[in-house]
C-alpha cells in the first residue's frame, strides 16, 4: 500500500500570511500513461465531513478560493493557502487515488490554526 | 440539491452490528460508485470498502474482509454499510463519499458509531 506522510502535523499562521503543508507517498502517484499525479487535498473543519479542494494535484475544485493551490509531481506535493482567512482555520489531508486497491490512502493530517 | 444523506448515531454493545445508510439524491445514482470512509477519535481517515452502484460490485479493505458488507438499492438510490462483530476500536464516524475519478467529491455528513458495554 502507499503510505502518504504529511508535514508538520500543526501549524500556526498570521491572517494574510502563507501556509504551507507537505505531503509526501511512499512511491511515485504519476501515471505514465495520462501524465496525472493521482493526488487530492481535503479541508476538514470540526464536526464536518472532509470537503474537496484539488485534485490531480494542482486543479481546484470548482467553489474552491483561489488562495488555495497545490503543486508537485511524482512523490512530493504541496499545498499553499497564499493568504490565511479565518474560516481556512481546519485540518488538512492529502489522499493518493493512484491504487484502485486499497482505493484512496489518507496522510496523518495537518492542522492550521491562527497565530 | 446534491447530496449524500446518512443515517444516525448508533450506540452498540461489543459484538453487535451496525447498518448505516447513505441515501443519494440530485443525481443519477448509478452514475458514480459509492465509498465508506471511517474517522476514529484523532486518528486519520480509513479507507473501507466501495460499490459500483452500477453493477454491484464491490471490494473491501483486508482488514474488513469478514465483517464488513456494502449493499446498494437502485430504487432508493441508497447504499448500506453494515459492519459485525463490533468492538470498541470500531468506534468512529463513518462517511459514504461519491467517487467522481477515484478522488472524493461529495461527502455524507458521518454516522458516529459508539462501541461501547
Amino acid at each position: 500500500d502507499i503510505v502518504m506522510t504529511q508535514s508538520p502535523d500543526s501549524l500556526a499562521v498570521s491572517l494574510g500570511e502563507r501556509a504551507t503543508i507537505n505531503c509526501k507517498s511512499s512511491q511515485s502517484v504519476l501515471y505514465g500513461r495520462d501524465n496525472k499525479n493521482y493526488l487530492a487535498w481535503y479541508q476538514q473543519k470540526p464536526g464536518q465531513p472532509p470537503k474537496l479542494l484539488i485534485y490531480w494535484a494542482s486543479t481546484r475544485e470548482s467553489g474552491v478560493p483561489d488562495r488555495f493551490s497545490g503543486s508537485g509531481s511524482g512523490t512530493d506535493f504541496t499545498l499553499t493557502i497564499s493568504s490565511l482567512q479565518a474560516e481556512d482555520v481546519a485540518v488538512y489531508y492529502c489522499q493518493q487515488y493512484y491504487n484502485t486497491f486499497p482505493a484512496g490512502t489518507f496522510g496523518q493530517g495537518t492542522k492550521v490554526e491562527i497565530k | 440539491q446534491v447530496q449524500l444523506v446518512q443515517s444516525g448515531a448508533e450506540v452498540k454493545m461489543p459484538g453487535a452490528s451496525v447498518k448505516i445508510s447513505c441515501k443519494a439524491s440530485g443525481y443519477p445514482f448509478t452514475t458514480y460508485s459509492l465509498h465508506w470512509v471511517r474517522q476514529a477519535p484523532g486518528q486519520r481517515l480509513e479507507w473501507m470498502g466501495w460499490v459500483n452502484t452500477d453493477s454491484n460490485n464491490v471490494k473491501y479493505l483486508q482488514k474488513f474482509q469478514d465483517r464488513l458488507t456494502i449493499t446498494r438499492d437502485t430504487s432508493a438510490s441508497t447504499a448500506y454499510m453494515e459492519l459485525s462483530s463490533l468492538r470498541s476500536e470500531d468506534t468512529a464516524v463513518y462517511y459514504c463519499a461519491r467517487d467522481r475519478e477515484r478522488y472524493f467529491d461529495l461527502w455524507g455528513r458521518g454516522a458516529l458509531v459508539t462501541v461501547s458495554s
